[in-house]
């Protein structure tokens, strides 16, 4: 069974500093997706890192994938309130024999102060 | 262009009692998707479907019922409604494989009492 862990799940930060959020999984991929979700709304998408080694950067986030790691980062430059929100990643189903959907971590509620 | 749309956007349901969530995209993807969200939890798959008249399980599908008949509508029955089917349902769509960004609907609200 495909499992995905994201930590931390919950992360309180302050303005202009950096901090990452790491996302294990348990079978080989080389397909991972991160997503954004503000309260009470649905979920946008970021990125989509379809192999080993791909890095994705929009302003100030940006995402990485090591496959043989089996791990993915979300790194936040120099955090600005806006980015305030909960960050999923999920993977491809089918990694771990399942089906045509993806499988989501649990997600990392982000709370950047002033 | 909408995207992916969802009605309702909230719902009650007694135990026992069924509805059918609505689902419609007119970007004329190939694939859909149901994911339910449970409170401090992640997606989890429901059902999708390939195509039209093409359906099959997810991670949850107990409780559920899926049909597509058209490329735009990807329809979820609840059948006889139970308080574990309390959940924020979210809809998607892709237009090919897995591999193409999923876009998602705004999400129906349902509580069932």
């Amino acid at each position: 069974e495909l499992k995905v862990e994201q930590n931390p799940l919950f992360l309180s930060m302050q303005e202009g500093k950096n901090y990452t959020i790491y996302c294990n999984y348990s079978t080989t991929s080389d397909r991972l997706y991160w997503y954004r979700q503000d309260p009470g709304k649905s979920l946008e998408s970021l990125f989509v890192l379809l192999s080993n080694g791909a890095v994705k950067q929009e302003g100030r986030l940006m995402a990485s994938l090591d496959t043989k790691a089996r791990l993915s980062t979300l790194h936040i430059t120099a955090a600005v309130h806006d980015l305030s929100a909960t960050y999923f990643c999920a993977v491809d189903m089918r990694s771990g024999g399942g089906a045509d959907g993806l499988t989501f971590g649990k997600g990392t509620h982000l709370i950047i102060q002033p | 262009n909408a995207g992916v749309t969802q009605t309702p956007k909230f719902r009650i349901l007694k135990i026992g009692q069924s509805m059918t969530l609505q689902c419609t995209q007119d970007m004329n993807h190939n694939y859909m998707y149901w994911y339910r969200q449970d409170p401090g939890m992640g997606l989890k798959l429901i059902y999708y479907s390939v195509g039209a008249g093409i359906t099959d399980k997810g991670e949850v599908p107990n409780g559920y019922n899926v049909s597509r008949s058209t490329t735009e509508d990807f329809p979820l029955r609840l059948e006889l409604a139970a308080p574990s089917q309390t959940s924020v349902y979210f809809c998607a769509s892709s237009l090919r494989a897995i591999t193409d960004t999923q876009y998602f609907g705004p999400g129906t609200r349902l509580t069932v009492l």
